[in-house]
């Protein structure tokens, strides 16, 4: 399976909003709703932020949101916050038992 | 709190062995698929093998087919993986990783593995 195209960077000031985008074909994101988004912090493991396009898991700030169209998936943080500063990747299922991933963003709060 | 522990990696010889152990708490393994995950150096993620909450459905990606083996043990909480005739392009972080209803949820922090002479 191929990597999902996001791009390297992104960035914003404390208070705005930065989304990151990530791009498949139609054999992963386009063609199923299982599209999640992650966030690593340096030495930690990744956490799960956003699952099925646009549901957040119990205890993640409804600052994150995903949305899809077609084959590309975004993730918008919203109200940056210095915590926020991380990597961020996206997955999405991509049949039978597989999982493509994003190339990842690195997000960066000015 | 759910953890994930990966152990297990380490140097090793192209053509050597090892087998790397992932040891899960406070979920309910049992109920859980698995899967690993890696990453190369300056690399993207890169999904490895899967095996089914009751190991009755296993897959490997191509590249790691025939050289690695995926198995767990329910009673002890634990996911392995063997990898044999390692190669240089095996280098990477590997991690272990919780499925369920397609999506993974939860991660290890990843164990290096480098193979080289």
């Amino acid at each position: 399976q191929s990597a999902l195209t996001q791009p390297p960077s992104a960035s914003g000031s404390p208070g705005q909003s930065v989304t990151i985008s990530c791009t498949g074909t139609s054999s992963d994101v386009g063609g199923y709703k299982y599209v999640s988004w992650y966030q690593k912090h340096p030495g930690k493991a990744p956490k799960l932020m956003i699952y099925e396009v646009t549901k957040r898991p119990s205890g993640v700030p409804d600052r994150f949101s995903g949305s899809k169209s077609g084959n590309t998936a975004s993730l918008t943080v919203s109200g940056l916050q210095a915590e926020d500063e991380a990597d961020y990747f996206c997955s999405s299922y991509a049949g039978g038992n597989r999982y493509a991933f994003g190339t990842g963003t690195e997000v960066t709060v000015l | 709190e759910v953890q994930l522990v990966e152990s297990g990696g380490g140097l090793v010889q192209p053509g050597g062995s090892l087998r790397l152990s992932c040891t899960a708490s406070g979920l309910t393994f049992s109920r859980y698929h698995m899967t690993w995950v890696r990453q190369a150096p300056g690399k993207g993620l890169e999904w490895v093998s899967f095996i089914s909450y009751s190991s009755d459905n296993i897959d490997y990606a191509d590249s790691v087919r025939g050289r690695f083996t995926i198995s767990r043990d329910n009673a002890k909480n634990s996911l392995y993986l063997q990898m044999n005739g390692l190669r240089a392009d095996d280098t990477a972080v590997y991690y272990c990783a919780s499925d369920l209803a397609h999506k993974i949820d939860w991660w290890g922090q990843g164990t290096l593995v480098i193979v080289s002479s």
